[in-house]
């Protein structure tokens, strides 16, 4: 069965650097994406960017462009998104979800079809 | 950017029929997507593609579109039902994913 299993919650200082993992199984990873949404305690998802995991190409929300990276181990079936200059308003629960393509005229986008069980980043000084 | 707009809550009592609006003014309307979300879980996909079930999603949850309106029904609500519902689709300016602000559906 289809899984995506993160890595444990993580308490970082104001200015510092996380980074979260996704270990995926129970599919071929190379054959999708894989995108990364957060969620601030009590407010809406977040959708934050996706990887192709078998090209590495990868596209990212505006509002995070230059503060994440989203990676991927290929051999480790993971996918990785670091997130830089850490804020108290980054402190969120962090997922990671297999993207399912799906293409209506010229445009093609995704939806999530398996989600990881969540990533919670506490910033705090 | 692009908004998709939800109500904020959702209240009925077991046994009715919940119905939860998803708006937005993207031309031509891309599908929506839709996540049930539990306090402490994970977003679990509940239709995709405006109107689809999932397997291994109850019967009761349906949805349809009519316009740039996309609606989630869940017929004979359960208590199990109460939840946060997210619906998703995409910006189609930028094509990045974007999720509506989340309807709380209260069982009474």
């Amino acid at each position: 069965q289809v899984q995506l299993v993160q890595s444990g919650a993580e308490v970082k200082r104001p200015g510092a650097s996380v980074k979260v993992s996704c270990r995926a199984s129970g599919y071929t990873f190379t054959n999708y994406v894989v995108h990364w949404v957060r969620q601030a305690r009590g407010q809406r998802l977040e959708w934050m960017g996706w990887i192709s995991a078998g090209n590495g190409n990868t596209k990212y929300s505006q509002k995070f462009q230059g503060r994440v990276t989203i990676s991927r181990d290929t051999f480790a079936t993971t996918a990785y998104m670091e997130l830089s200059g850490l804020m108290s308003g980054d402190t969120a629960v962090y997922y990671c979800a297999r993207g399912r393509s799906i293409c209506n005229g010229t445009i093609c986008y995704f939806f999530f079809d398996y989600w990881g069980q969540g990533t919670l980043v506490t910033v705090s000084s | 950017s692009y908004e998709l707009t939800q109500p904020p809550s959702v209240s009925v009592s077991p046994g009715q029929t919940a119905r939860i609006t998803c708006s937005g003014d993207a031309l031509p309307k891309p599908f929506i997507f839709w996540y049930q979300q539990k306090p402490g879980q994970a977003p679990v996909l509940v239709i995709y593609k405006d109107t689809e079930r999932p397997s291994g999603i109850p019967e009761r949850f349906s949805g349809s579109s009519s316009g740039t309106t996309v609606t989630l029904t869940i017929s004979g609500v359960q208590a199990e039902d109460e939840a946060d519902y997210y619906c998703q689709s995409v910006d189609t300016i930028s094509t990045c994913e974007v999720f509506g602000g989340g309807t709380k559906l209260t069982v009474l």
